[in-house]
């Protein structure tokens, strides 16, 4: 089984239509969560963290649930610049250091 | 601008000929990766430095080779290259990935370097 488990997708979606992701992590111990955006053949970019409590940034939504281990990324309004892949990122700790694991992505496109 | 660079960017080549890819940061980032991107498998960690002359094997080190001699390098060196090291590799850098430094510090990612393996 997977550490971090995505549905690939693809994901397609109208303009201005609500998307959300989910992305479930196997290992309780988790200590921080993320979302990362990949553009087609491009490198990952940080998109946003994931805090317990919820948290937006302007039409993007993360949020955490501890108890069943998952974390979600819902996207309103959603523009042609928003296709990409988003990679969901956990870490763990390792020793004296946290390390990363990324989910496969989950492939969005956003139609005219 | 602060930034990963990588060269080369495209590689294509014969199994067993020794290559390298080279990765660099501007940042003076501690911690510097290499990561492994294959359809459906998303990003696995090749190897990992936490700091100069420090490094450490990811989830797939077998048939790659890493150095650390100064901070803002990171090299990835394929001894003898094989057809399953056709990839696209991607080297990253963040500040720091101890675990009393908090919040956790962005990796920045350099451009990728897509490796086909005859």
């Amino acid at each position: 089984r997977k550490e971090v488990e995505q549905d690939p997708g693809p994901f397609n979606v109208p303009e201005g239509a609500t998307v959300a992701f989910n992305c479930t992590y196997s290992n309780s111990a988790s200590q921080s969560f993320f979302w990362y955006r990949q553009d087609c053949r491009k490198e990952p970019k940080l998109l946003m963290s994931v805090y317990s409590s919820g948290n937006e940034d302007g039409r993007f939504t993360a949020q955490l649930n501890r108890a069943s281990q998952y974390i979600s990324l819902l996207i309103r309004d959603s523009k042609l610049s928003d296709s990409a892949t988003y990679l969901c990122v956990v870490t763990y700790a390792l020793g004296s250091a946290r390390q990363l694991t990324f989910g496969s992505g989950t492939q969005l496109t956003v139609l005219p | 601008e602060a930034q990963v660079t990588q060269n080369p960017r495209y590689l294509i080549t014969v199994t067993g000929k020794k290559l390298t890819v080279t990765c660099s940061q501007n940042m003076n980032h501690e911690y510097m990766s290499w990561y492994r991107q294959d359809p459906g498998l998303g990003l696995r960690q090749i190897y990992y430095s936490m700091n100069v002359e420090v490094t450490d094997k990811g989830d797939v080190p077998e048939g790659y080779k890493v150095s650390r001699k100064e901070k803002r390098n990171f090299p990835l060196i394929l001894e003898s290259p094989s057809p399953n090291q056709t990839s696209l590799y991607f080297c990253a850098s963040s500040l720091s990935i101890r675990r009393e430094r908090f919040p956790y510090n962005e990796q920045f990612f350099g451009p990728g370097t897509r490796l086909t393996v005859l």
